[in-house]
């Protein structure tokens, strides 16, 4: 069973508040995702980290979305001003590697409403 | 364009039953490998299933197992005999690469299995 540990598990904010969610992602796991998967069940990738550096993230992510993956803390993810759109549930996800097709394992994710 | 298609939203079958779930994909890539996930109530992913091109057709894992057809361009997954804790939302993903080597996964909408007792 999968060990990424997401917090919180729902979240509701206001629009134009700050929403802030984190991922531990399973232990030996250097590359970390994360996903929205918005209410008709479409996944979009946001970002993703090795260790502490960005590999690749969307353009939605570089202007709203502020990500790290800080050095023995958990990752995060924080919405700087949120927006009725950004209602989802976000998903992290850990892998051993890229560049390959690793599996990825899911935490349980956080569901963002706002109001 | 979807890149991944699962054509059945939701779907019933009584406990049991076998049930074929149903995938496409589109990509250009030569190098690309196949996921089958169920998403829980609870909100976890588990990872079902791993297909790459390169291997045999039919891969299993337990109860799961899966119909690839690689000219196709369609990967099918099989669950025999049904139990009603296999209630969930199931996934199709494709990984392709990117360049500069990043990896992620495209999913499929999913589809919404009720399984009866």
């Amino acid at each position: 069973n999968s060990k990424v540990i997401q917090t919180p598990r729902y979240l509701v904010k206001g629009q134009g508040q700050k929403a802030k969610m984190r991922c531990i992602p399973e232990k030996g796991h250097p590359v970390v995702f994360w996903y929205q998967q918005n209410k008709n069940n479409e996944f979009k990738f946001l970002i993703n980290f090795q260790n502490q550096e960005v590999l690749q993230q969307i353009d939605m992510t570089e202007k709203r979305f502020s990500a790290e993956c800080p050095s023995n803390s958990p990752c995060s993810l924080e919405i700087q001003s949120s927006e009725a759109g950004d209602s989802a549930l976000y998903l992290c996800a850990s892998s051993l590697g890229w560049g390959g097709p690793y599996e990825q394992y899911f935490g349980p994710g956080t569901r963002l409403t706002v109001l | 364009a979807q890149k991944v298609i699962q054509v059945w939203s939701t779907t019933s079958r009584q406990e049991g039953e076998k049930l074929t779930l149903d995938c496409s994909y589109k990509t250009s890539q030569v190098l690309y490998h196949l996921f089958w996930y169920k998403h829980l109530l609870s909100g976890e992913m588990v990872l079902l299933i791993r297909q790459m091109p390169s291997t045999i057709a039919i891969e299993r894992s337990g109860r799961y197992s899966v119909v690839f057809q690689k000219s196709r361009k369609s990967i099918s997954l099989v669950i025999s005999t049904l139990q009603p804790d296999d209630s969930g939302k199931y996934f199709c993903a494709l990984w392709e690469p990117n360049q500069g080597g990043s990896a992620k996964l495209i999913f499929g909408e999913g589809t919404k299995l009720t399984v009866s007792s």
